[in-house]
């Protein structure tokens, strides 16, 4: 079964820095990875998403994320902060025993700081 | 595409009174999702369809929610009767191709 692990439910930037939101897997197949990033009182929408193609991904508002096997991992990042992103972010993996089921994390809420 | 479409937006209704929340997919779409979102236990994944099919409801809570997708262009899902323990906000996402379109939500508060 497939399983997500984002550390840490909080993190906090300052506007200008560098932003690291970490993200774990488990799957026993080549997953798709995604990230969603939610804003207060909306829905999640699309950052970015890994489909075995490129390892660096790119996404909206100037996020990247890159999967790392050996590592398990897709961390996303964001080289400068900036206040409009702030909100809470989640990472999922897909289960392609299960449709178009994903399965998320439990989600990172970043804030920056001014 | 006017992207997945919920109604309403927020319900606010008294505990034992029937609760149905709708959402329109999006075209073309052959799996809907609902979710539920709360600050104690996060985003929980409730049911999901394939093709109308409902494939996996284990998420479900209780017998008192219900949903139903009778063609491709609409579901519902039903609490009957509400209790205050289900004040949440309720998703609906569409997908193709492992990508999951969320809808706005539908802030359910049961008093």
């Amino acid at each position: 079964a497939q399983s997500v692990t984002q550390l840490g439910s909080h993190v906090s930037v300052s506007e200008g820095a560098l932003v690291l939101l970490r993200c774990n897997y488990s799957s026993s197949v080549p997953p798709y990875l995604f990230w969603y990033v939610q804003y207060p009182n909306q829905g999640l929408q699309l950052l970015l998403k890994y489909t075995s193609a490129a390892t660096l991904v790119k996404g909206i508002n100037g996020f990247e994320a890159e999967f790392k096997k050996s590592e398990t991992s897709f961390h996303l990042t964001k080289p400068s902060a900036h206040m409009s992103d702030a909100a809470e972010y989640f990472c999922a993996v897909s289960d392609h025993n299960a449709g178009n089921m994903l399965t998320f994390g439990g989600g990172t809420r970043l804030m920056v700081k001014p | 595409d006017a992207g997945v479409i919920q109604s309403p937006r927020h319900e606010v209704t008294e505990m034992g009174q029937e609760v149905t929340l709708r959402c329109k997919p999006i075209s073309g779409h052959n799996s809907l999702f609902w979710y539920r979102q709360t600050m104690m236990r996060g985003l929980e994944l409730l049911i999901y369809f394939n093709n109308n099919v409902p494939i996996d409801d284990s998420g479900m809570p209780e017998d008192r929610f219900s949903a139903k997708m009778p063609n491709a262009s609409f579901s519902t899902l039903k609490i009957q009767p509400s209790e205050p323990r289900d004040s949440a906000v309720y998703f609906c996402a569409s997908s193709s191709n492992y990508e999951q379109y969320f809808g706005p939500g539908t802030r359910l508060t049961v008093t």
